[in-house]
This record gives C-alpha cells, sequence and structure tokens, in this order.
C-alpha cells in the first residue's frame, strides 16, 4: 500500500537554527498539507498546496516559516530561525484533490528546539 | 472558523466494554466529517467519514458513527472494544473547502 513519506522522523535543533523537514506525497496526489500537532492537541493546517501551488497557508507563521512544493510533487517545509515553541510533530499528508477524499498522513517529524 | 469539541480528553475502559466518544462541531452549514485513529507507534488513518445519505455510517474495525445534525454532533462507537482499540481518536470536520479541523483527541486505553 502506498504511503506518505517524511524525513527525517526525529530532529533535535538548537535555538536560532535552521531546520527543513521533507514530504513525499503519494503517487497522483495533486493536495499536500502540512499540519503541526502540539502534544495534546489536534494537527493544526500550516499550508495545503495543490499541484505547486499554495492554496492555504493563512496559518503559517511567514516570518520564520517557508514552504515549497516546486514540481508539484515532493514539498520541503522550512524554519528559520526556529523557537522554543517550534517543538511539535510536523504532519504531512496528502489527497487526489476533493474535499470529501481521504487525506493520508505520514509518520511525522518530531521536532525538539532547545 | 470551524471549532472541533472532544469531550474526553482520557478514556480508560475493559475489554468486552462499549465505548461512545463525542465530537460537537460549530459550523451549521453543510459538512464532511471524519474520524481518525491513532495507534501507538503508527501514523494517522481514517477510520471512517460521511458526507451525506444515512446518518450511521459504518467504518473499519467495528466502529460506527452517527450524525445528528440538530445536535451539530458525530459521534463515534463501538459495542465491544478490543485491547488493540487502545489509540488516541480525532473528529475532523470540513465545510466544503479542504481545510479540516481537527479535534483535540481522545485517548482510549483499554485494559485487558
Amino acid at each position: 500500500e502506498a504511503e506518505v513519506a517524511q524525513s527525517p522522523r526525529y530532529k533535535i535543533t538548537e535555538k536560532s537554527q535552521a531546520v527543513a523537514f521533507w514530504c513525499d506525497p503519494i503517487s497522483g496526489h495533486a493536495t499536500l498539507y502540512w499540519y503541526r500537532q502540539i502534544l495534546g492537541q489536534g494537527p493544526e493546517l500550516l499550508v495545503q498546496f495543490q499541484d505547486e501551488s499554495v492554496v492555504d497557508d493563512s496559518q503559517l507563521p511567514k516570518d520564520r516559516f517557508s514552504a515549497e512544493r516546486l514540481k508539484g510533487v515532493d514539498s520541503t517545509l522550512k524554519i528559520q530561525p526556529a523557537e522554543l515553541g517550534d517543538s511539535a510533530m510536523y504532519l504531512c499528508a496528502s489527497s487526489l484533490g476533493n474535499t470529501r477524499d481521504t487525506q493520508y498522513f505520514g509518520p511525522g517529524t518530531r521536532l525538539t528546539v532547545l | 472558523a470551524q471549532s472541533v469539541s472532544q469531550h474526553n480528553h482520557h478514556v480508560i475502559l475493559s475489554e468486552a466494554a462499549s465505548l461512545e466518544l463525542g465530537c460537537n462541531y460549530s459550523y451549521g452549514g453543510t459538512v464532511n466529517l471524519f474520524w481518525y485513529v491513532q495507534y501507538p507507534g503508527q501514523h494517522l488513518q481514517l477510520l471512517l467519514k460521511y458526507f451525506s445519505g444515512d446518518p450511521l455510517v459504518k467504518g473499519i474495525k467495528g466502529f460506527e458513527a452517527e450524525f445528528i445534525k440538530s445536535k451539530f454532533s458525530f459521534n463515534l462507537r463501538k459495542p465491544s472494544v478490543q485491547w488493540s482499540d487502545t489509540a488516541e481518536y480525532f473528529c475532523a470536520v470540513n465545510q466544503g473547502d479542504y481545510k479540516l479541523s481537527f479535534g483535540a483527541g481522545t485517548t482510549v486505553t483499554v485494559r485487558a
């Protein structure tokens, strides 16, 4: 069964450093999502791509976060500089592209900022 | 913005007991409703979803959920839980756009 791939699985960094996360969605999935999940809370959407275009980035802290999906396939989420409050699980998901379609989630990247 | 409330933060029950997890959402228009589950060490996966039609929807592993429009609710049920149902359960809603709003999740612990 096809899965969403994410790397790294764990990342420890110091405050003010730059970090990057990578996501490879299920082949053929036009829509890609990045979520942040803080411990004890549900996932919160950071950015959504339809092919290579950003559809929604209203919750993305644009002063320090950036995301790209250059060829409409895999995607990178970057944080620069990282802050203590960025410690969380970063989840990537993909779907075919209809609002009723199931979103398939990857294993996530656990970020710890020291 | 859509908000999703899950009533219980942590539920502990014994095998064979019945399970019901509450979920309420804030938007009164047309919504798509989902329950996702995260088993220990695994990623989030879909348990069931509802768009229209019969308000009682069945999902995987014996789970079902009932949509009650008048109560803005989409409660998850299972008549008899197993130890393997130990997991975190998330209710999620979207309102016609792609953006899913998740509840805070309910941790379910099933004791053997």
